[in-house]
Order: structure tokens, then sequence, then C-alpha cells
């Protein structure tokens, strides 16, 4: 039973490109959460999605970020014109239902150059 | 609003002897509250939450509403508990608030 998965593990993105991050959630979960972790900072909540709906998204910045979570395939979570704020390790997390623990990816590390 | 505050960001013991990772809360509510562990590069999971009141790994945790607050405690430290660890509350909602995290350090 493979736990949350997300790649890349780490993304090298020149300021102006696109970053693309995937996750994968724990077989059977409908509910996923992506998080930001600055350097020396906690996780901050982003957005909560289920299959094929945003739930919330008060975490996310307003603009060039988005998210989705497809009926097939896994969670993406798209950064356009990348700065170097961005930069940042990114976790997603899944659960089987919304009061559940939740189960944190490896997360993926995103540098801006 | 919701806030976890974990005063100490590096904490640094010898192997054996006590640990208290501290965390603080701030939520008018009835809190449900969290500690998640991060062992050097492994992902972030769950270490305990106060509703289950179990013991993990030596780890204890009590919720003192009085004092609001969450502290993490093992009376013999070992090398293998080195890691990064995190106090979260959840009040109510499915969005937890993570402290910013807590280093540990064992020492032989």
């Amino acid at each position: 039973n493979a736990g949350v998965m997300q790649n890349p593990r780490h993304l090298v993105r020149r300021r102006g490109q696109e970053a693309r991050l995937r996750c994968s959630p724990v077989k059977g979960h409908s509910h996923v959460y992506w998080y930001r972790q600055l350097p020396e900072e906690g996780l901050k909540f982003m957005v909560y999605l289920q299959k094929e709906n945003i739930i919330d998204e008060s975490g996310m910045p307003k603009e060039r970020f988005s998210a989705e979570f497809p009926k097939e395939g896994p969670s993406i979570l798209r950064i356009q014109q990348v700065v170097r704020g961005d930069s940042a390790a990114y976790f997603c997390a899944s659960s089987g239902g919304n009061q559940e623990t939740q189960y944190f990816g490896p997360g993926t590390r995103l540098l801006v150059l | 609003a919701q806030r976890v505050t974990q005063p100490e960001k590096l904490l640094s013991v010898f192997k054996g002897a006590p640990v208290e990772l501290k965390c603080n809360y701030s939520y008018s509510g009835s809190p449900e509250l969290f500690w998640y562990v991060q062992y050097s590069r492994q992902r972030l999971q769950l270490l305990l939450r106060h509703i289950s009141r179990e013991s993990i790994k030596g780890f204890t945790a009590d919720l003192n509403k009085g004092e609001t607050s969450f502290h993490l405690k093992k009376p013999f430290a070992q090398e293998e508990d080195s890691a990064m660890y995190y106090c979260a509350l959840s009040g109510g909602s499915y969005i937890p608030t993570f402290g910013r995290g807590t280093s540990l350090i064992v020492h032989p």
C-alpha cells in the first residue's frame, strides 16, 4: 500500500517559467491538501481538494497559483511565471475524509533561479 | 483564529536525558491537537494526537487547556529521536494549523 507520492522531488526553474507539482494520494483517498513550507517557517495550508472540486483555496495566492484534482490521475499544483519567492518545499497530504488523519508525501523542493 | 507556537527552533540534549518540546496554542473553541515528526530524509508522519491518549515511541503529550499547551515529553531521549517535530491544531475544521517546528538533536 503505497503512501502519498509526489514528483518531482526536486524542481529547478528560472524566473518566469512554469512549475507543475504532482501528487498521487494514498489509494482510496479522495481528499488532497497542499501545503507550502518556506525556509525557517512552518507548514502553511494552501488548498484542499476533493475529486474534481476545490473545497477551500483560502491559503492559495490569488495570482499565478492553481490546483486541480481530476477524476483520473494525480492532483496538480501549478505555479505560473515563477518568482524567487516561490522557492519552498511543497507538501501534499491525503485523507479518506475531511476529519481523518492526513498522510503526507515526501514533498517537492522548488528552487527558482 | 488559530495559532500554534513552538518557541524553540532547536533543542539539544544528551542520550538518556528527559525531553520536553513545547507547544502552545490559541483557539477559542475545543481544539484537537497533534504532534507530527519528520525524520531526516523522510516524510512528515503523525506521531500522536491528544484524543487517542497514546504513548508512541515513549512520547506522551497532555492537553492542558488552562495553560493552552500540548507539550511533547519523553523521559529518556534516544539518538533515533533526532528529528523535526511539528505541533498542529485542528479547530474542528479539516485544515490543521502547524507550528514552525522544533529540531531535536540527541547527542550520544
